[in-house]
């Protein structure tokens, strides 16, 4: 079945420094999001990124996307402390409806 | 920004009530989901809604639960019965398109727990 997987699982860094999350799936996707979770709360859309696109940027995210190798990274550059989050990636896959299938989750912790 | 609201945001019930779980999706948008998310695992996808019906439902979305657009801009969950397994988040969703093509907007959440 179509899953996304993040790893790692958590991730712990120092402020400033760049957090790389990963994200693999296992079938064709219209497109793949990735949102953000603070622990217990709602979830925060971050980024869409299209099957036919390979990179995207939005503020100190950068998202791309290997359809080839079905995975895709999401990347926080000068992270803060107000950045502690799970973060998931979500498919929206080919024939799959109009659904998204979640991963598993990074938590990142992002120390002072 | 437009937001989707969720009501209540806690939730306490008795086992074997029926929980209501509302939601004001977006407007302008046209389809609408129910997610959920039991505590430390992923987030589920339930039931997407569209023009009055269900579009699609997973297999979790039992007989225990429907839906509902009673109105203009209310969009329900409603478990019957509850069981303890049913505690976890419920998120509400909506997007303008099939395929969330501009992206999907998520609710806060609403917290249900089943003792």
């Amino acid at each position: 079945s179509q899953q996304g997987e993040e790893d790692p699982q958590a991730l712990s860094i120092q402020e400033g420094e760049n957090a790389t999350m990963n994200c693999s799936y296992k079938t064709s996707i219209n497109n793949l999001q990735w949102y953000r979770q603070n622990s217990g709360r709602g979830l925060v859309h971050l980024i869409l990124i299209r099957s036919n696109e390979r990179e995207k940027h939005s503020g100190r995210l950068r998202v791309t996307l290997d359809t080839s190798k079905k995975s895709s990274s999401l990347l926080i550059t000068a992270s803060r402390a107000a950045d502690t989050a799970s973060y998931f990636c979500a498919t929206d896959f080919t024939g799959g409806g109009n659904k998204l299938t979640f991963g598993t989750g990074t938590q990142l912790k992002v120390e002072l | 920004e437009p937001e989707v609201t969720q009501t209540p945001s806690h939730q306490v019930t008795q086992m074997g009530q029926e929980v209501i779980l509302r939601c004001v999706p977006i407007s302008n948008h046209l389809y609408f989901y129910w997610y959920r998310q039991i505590l430390g695992q992923k987030v589920e996808f339930l039931v997407s809604f569209y023009n009055n019906e269900i579009s699609e439902k997973s297999e979790i979305f039992d007989d225990q639960f429907s839906v509902e657009r009673p109105d203009g801009s209310n969009f329900t969950l409603k478990i019957r019965s509850t069981k303890l397994e049913d505690s976890a988040m419920y998120f509400c969703a909506s997007s303008a398109d099939r395929g969330g093509f501009y992206g999907y907007t998520f609710g806060s959440g609403t917290r249900l727990t089943v003792v």
